[in-house]
C-alpha cells in the first residue's frame, strides 16, 4: 500500500524558514496537500495541488513538489505557526495521510 | 459560511455500534465529495471513508470495510457514518471534511466528536 514519509519533528526560531518534507513513490505524480492542526483544533488547508494557497492562509506558506518528494515552507516562522503539519494525497481512490511532523518554533 | 456539524460520539463497548452525523451548511451539499477521517488520542489523521455527491462511489480504508458503512442524504444536508463491530482501536475523535471540487484535497472540516469503545 501506498506511504507518505514525514519526519517527527521540526524545529526553528523565530524568523527563521521551516521546512517540511513528505516523501513517497513518484508523490510527484499526483497532487500533494498541507494541513496544519493546532492542540485541539481541527485541521487547516494550507496548501493544495502542490502549490496554492487557500484564501486567508498567509504568503509565508508555500509548496513544492517534485519527484518522490512534496516540500512545505513556512518563510519567516512565526510563533502562532507552532502546529503539527500532515501531508496528503491520492492514491487508487484511497486517501493517504503522512504521520505528520511537529513544528516546534524555539 | 460553511459549517459542519459533527453528531453522534459516545462511549460504546467492544462489538457495539453507533452512528455519526455531520450536518453541512453554507454550501450546496449534493455536489460535493465528502469525507470521515479520524485521528486516535495523540495519533496522527487517518482517513476512514470518501462518498461523491450524488452517493454513487464510495470509498473506504482497509481497516474500517465491512464494519462501517458511510452515506448522505442530500436532502437533509446530512453525512452519516454507520458503525458496526467497533472495537478499541476505533477509540478516535472523528472529523467530517468536505473535499474541494477537482482538487482532492479538504478545505472545511467540521469541530470533531470523540467516540471512544471501552468497556
Amino acid at each position: 500500500s501506498y506511504e507518505l514519509t514525514q519526519p517527527p519533528s521540526v524545529a526553528v526560531s523565530p524568523g527563521q524558514t521551516a521546512s517540511f518534507t513528505c516523501s513517497g513513490d513518484n508523490l510527484g505524480d499526483k497532487y500533494a496537500c498541507w494541513y496544519q492542526q493546532k492542540p485541539g483544533q481541527s485541521p487547516v488547508l494550507v496548501i493544495y495541488q502542490d502549490t496554492k494557497r487557500p484564501s486567508g492562509i498567509p504568503e509565508r506558506f508555500s509548496g513544492s513538489n517534485s519527484g518522490n518528494t512534496a516540500t512545505l515552507t513556512i518563510s519567516g516562522t512565526q510563533a502562532m505557526d507552532e502546529a503539527d503539519y500532515y501531508c496528503q494525497a491520492w492514491d487508487s481512490s484511497t486517501v493517504i495521510f503522512g504521520g505528520g511532523t511537529k513544528l516546534t518554533v524555539l | 459560511e460553511v459549517q459542519l456539524l459533527e453528531t453522534g460520539g459516545d462511549l460504546v463497548q467492544p462489538g457495539g455500534s453507533l452512528r455519526l452525523s455531520c450536518t453541512a451548511s453554507g454550501f450546496t451539499f449534493s455536489t460535493y465529495t465528502m469525507t470521515w477521517v479520524r485521528q486516535a488520542p495523540g495519533k496522527g489523521l487517518e482517513w476512514v471513508s470518501t462518498i461523491r455527491g450524488g452517493g454513487i462511489g464510495t470509498y473506504s480504508a482497509d481497516s474500517v470495510k465491512g464494519r462501517f458503512t458511510i452515506s448522505r442524504d442530500n436532502s437533509k444536508n446530512t453525512l452519516y457514518l454507520q458503525m458496526n463491530r467497533l472495537r478499541a482501536e476505533d477509540t478516535a475523535v472523528y472529523y467530517c471534511a468536505r473535499e474541494m471540487a477537482v482538487a482532492g484535497a479538504f478545505d472545511y472540516w467540521g469541530q470533531g466528536n470523540l467516540v471512544t469503545v471501552s468497556s
